[in-house]
């Protein structure tokens, strides 16, 4: 079975510029999470979803960041534009159950993306 | 809010020592909490999940233990090997999944 896919793995941006990930989850898995995870830290979330619907995005700073789950399938996460501090690994994952509260979850490798 | 820490931060030790990684959390309104591994530049893999009804967990060499009461879980890693080099991440599963900061574990050969 193949596992959480996400490209590209590594993204070099210079501020101001827009960029774009792309997250595919594991076949049959209706919850998918975006997450931000800075140096040293754990992962943070940004946003959930359950099918195509976003469930809980109250993390995700909507000035700058968007994300669709079109089909309730693929995910993108977009920053327009990109700012210095947005540096960090962006993990993708997904999990069986449309509740979160009992299933573990299935990460990604990761984009790292580095805003010069 | 919930809030998870760690501790330690990091830990070097020989290999075939046990050691234990602690993990505690502020809000005890959670449905279960989780413990992850990272590898370098890689996503992270579950290793055990203990549901709030549940005390402990085991997989193999790896034994999860939850208190909801104190607010705290436990790792314990028995006869620590090198492949066991990893940071190791806990979660808090409530209303949201919340990491903690990781325990980054080297195992010296």
């Amino acid at each position: 079975e193949a596992g959480v896919v996400q490209s590209p793995r590594y993204k070099i941006i210079e501020k101001k510029q827009p960029v774009a990930f792309w997250c595919n989850p594991i076949s049959g898995h209706n919850t998918l999470y975006w997450y931000l995870q800075n140096l040293g830290q754990g992962p943070e979330l940004l946003i959930r979803y359950e099918n195509e619907e976003a469930v809980d995005d109250s993390q995700l700073p909507k000035d700058r960041f968007s994300a669709e789950r079109l089909k309730g399938v693929d995910s993108t996460l977009k920053i327009q534009p990109a700012e210095l501090g947005d540096s960090a690994v962006y993990l993708c994952a997904s999990s069986p159950a449309a509740s979160a509260s009992t299933d573990t979850q299935y990460f990604g490798p990761g984009t790292r993306l580095t805003v010069l | 809010k919930q809030e998870v820490t760690q501790i330690p931060a990091a830990l070097s030790v020989p290999e075939g020592e046990n050691l234990v990684l602690n993990c505690s959390f502020t809000d005890s309104a959670i449905y279960n909490l989780q413990w992850f591994r990272q590898d370098p530049g890689k996503g992270l893999t579950s290793l055990l999940l203990i549901q709030s009804s549940q005390r402990e967990q085991t997989s193999g060499r790896l034994n999860a233990s939850l208190d909801k009461s104190s607010g705290r879980s436990t790792l314990y890693i028995a006869a620590s090997q090198p492949g066991d080099s990893a940071t190791y991440l806990c979660v808090a599963g409530g209303q949201n999944f919340v990491f903690g900061p990781g325990t980054r574990l080297s195992v010296l050969p």
